[in-house]
C-alpha cells in the first residue's frame, strides 16, 4: 500500500516569499502529480512528473524518484497562489491492471498581501 | 464548451434514496473517474473506466455502481444512500491511462467541478 505524506499541512506565507511544498511516499512509483484545489472547490492538474524537473510560470515541480520525494516551489507568491496543494502518487492498482493516484491530504496555502 | 461537466452540482436527499450523478467529458478522453472527496477534504479514487470498460474498482460498497454508456459519460449511481456517502464527488478524465502489456501509463487528469452530495 502506498502511503503519502505532504509537509507542512497549513502554510502561511506573505506576498512574494518563496514557498516549498513536500511531498513523500512509501513504494515505486510510474509518476507523481501536483494538483490545486481553488477555495471554490475546483482542482486542476498542475504538474505530472516521473522525473527531474518541470517549471510552468512561477511553479517548479521536482522528483527524486531514489529518495521517493517530490517538492512543489512557488516563486514570488501571490494571494491568487492561495488554495490546496496536493499530491498524488501513481502506482499500479492491486490487481496489477492498470494505474491508481494515491493522493496526500493536501497543503493548504494562504498568502497574505 | 465546458471540459468536464457534472450535474448536479448539489444534492440533497433523505437516507435510504436512490441517487445519479452524471459526468461528460467533450475531450475526446479515452478514461474516467470517479473521486469522493471526504469531510476532511481527503480524495480517493472509487472507479476508473477506460473505453467503456471498468478499469478500477477499489473498495467501494457496491451500493456504488458506474455506468458507462459511451467513452464521453460516466455516471455514478448510488442505492440506499447511508449519512456517510456525503461527501464532494469528483469525476475526472484523462488522455490515456490504460495499460499496454506490462506498462501501465497515464497522463494528465482534467476534473469536473465536484458534486456535493449531503444525505441527510
Amino acid at each position: 500500500k502506498n502511503e503519502v505524506e505532504q509537509s507542512p499541512q497549513n502554510l502561511t506565507a506573505q506576498e512574494g516569499e518563496f514557498i516549498t511544498i513536500n511531498c513523500s511516499y512509501s513504494v515505486g512509483i510510474s509518476a507523481l502529480h501536483w494538483l490545486q484545489q481553488h477555495p471554490g472547490g475546483g482542482i486542476v492538474s498542475l504538474f505530472m512528473l516521473s522525473s527531474g524537473k518541470k517549471k510552468h510560470g512561477r511553479l517548479i515541480a521536482t522528483i527524486n524518484i531514489q529518495e521517493k520525494h517530490s517538492s512543489l516551489h512557488i516563486t514570488a507568491s501571490h494571494p491568487r497562489d492561495s488554495a490546496v496543494y496536493i499530491c498524488a502518487a501513481q502506482s499500479l492498482n492491486s490487481g496489477g491492471s492498470n494505474y491508481k493516484l494515491t493522493f496526500g491530504k493536501g497543503t493548504l496555502l494562504t498568502v497574505n498581501p | 464548451d465546458t471540459a468536464v461537466s457534472q450535474t448536479p452540482k448539489y444534492l440533497v436527499t433523505q437516507m435510504g434514496n436512490d441517487k445519479s450523478i452524471k459526468c461528460e467529458q467533450n475531450l475526446g478522453h479515452d478514461t474516467m473517474y470517479w473521486y469522493k472527496q471526504d469531510s476532511k477534504k481527503f480524495l480517493k479514487i472509487m472507479f476508473s473506466y477506460n473505453n467503456k470498460e471498468l478499469i478500477i474498482n477499489e473498495t467501494v460498497p457496491n451500493r456504488f455502481s458506474p455506468k458507462s454508456p459511451d467513452k464521453a459519460h460516466l455516471n455514478l449511481h448510488i442505492n440506499s444512500l447511508e449519512l456517510g456517502d456525503s461527501a464532494v464527488y469528483f469525476c475526472a478524465s484523462s488522455p490515456l491511462g490504460g495499460t499496454s502489456g506490462r506498462r501501465s501509463y497515464t497522463d494528465t487528469q482534467y476534473f469536473g467541478p465536484g458534486t456535493r452530495l449531503t444525505v441527510l
